[in-house]
């Protein structure tokens, strides 16, 4: 089943801060973010493997809540850059991705 | 340089013809995977194969084919029983399996009138 975002889409101004949820309905072994410009492919941003694990790079992190069956995207500081759709995808135990419908973040300067 | 290929960019077709989208990549990844992105879908899986010469319908396989005879080719064929071909087609690759980050090609934008 596709896991479902949330929001699914958001406006800020540039410096602020945004989060990206991620639920879903199965059991997961990992959650993986990828985000997407407009008409490019998806580029991987981090996996989290293990519940509990948070990640984060830059001033972009996620955490992975397995017990909630739940992950967030943070974005802190938002920069201009960061506009696109993210996807987030859950592995259920059939090794598989389902990607959810996307959140499409836009930056304002 | 290392990455995934498809072509073409663009592709036209008639309604009732078969297509054959290409996919290369040349990471030695084991795993691929074709999906499929409308407006406001996110990404769907078609198929994926773990390993040469095996594969598994992901879950909108209808009206779909593909085959993986070499490690670096995983060809997609839109058939005629597909009643919604018009899409944008992407694949991707992973050293092995659902674990492990997926690198995207390029994708293809299929057009059927």
């Amino acid at each position: 089943q596709q896991p479902v975002q949330s929001p699914q889409a958001v406006i800020l101004r540039e410096g602020e801060d945004a989060v990206i949820n991620c639920s879903s309905s199965k059991a997961l072994y990992s959650v993986h973010w990828y985000r997407q410009k407009h008409g490019e492919a998806p580029v991987f941003l981090m996996i989290l493997l293990k519940g509990g694990e948070q990640k984060g790079h830059d001033k972009i992190s996620a955490s992975f809540n397995e017990k909630k069956q739940q992950s967030s995207l943070y974005l802190t500081a938002s920069q201009l850059s960061y506009s696109g759709t993210y996807f987030c995808g859950t592995e259920s135990r059939d090794d598989k991705i389902i990607f959810g419908k996307g959140t499409r973040l836009h930056i304002l300067p | 340089d290392g990455g995934i290929t498809q072509s073409p960019k663009y592709l036209f077709r008639k309604e009732g013809q078969n297509v054959t989208l290409s996919c290369e990549q040349n990471l030695n990844h084991d795993a691929m995977y074709w999906y499929r992105q409308d407006p406001g879908q996110g990404l769907r899986l078609i198929y994926y194969s773990q390993i040469v010469n095996d594969f598994q319908k992901g879950d909108i396989a209808e009206g779909y084919s593909v085959s993986r005879e070499k490690k670096e080719s995983f060809p997609l064929t839109v058939t005629s029983a597909q009643k919604n071909p018009t899409a944008f087609y992407l694949c991707a690759s992973s050293v092995q399996g659902a674990s492990y980050e997926q690198y995207f090609g390029p994708g293809t934008r299929l057009t059927v009138t």
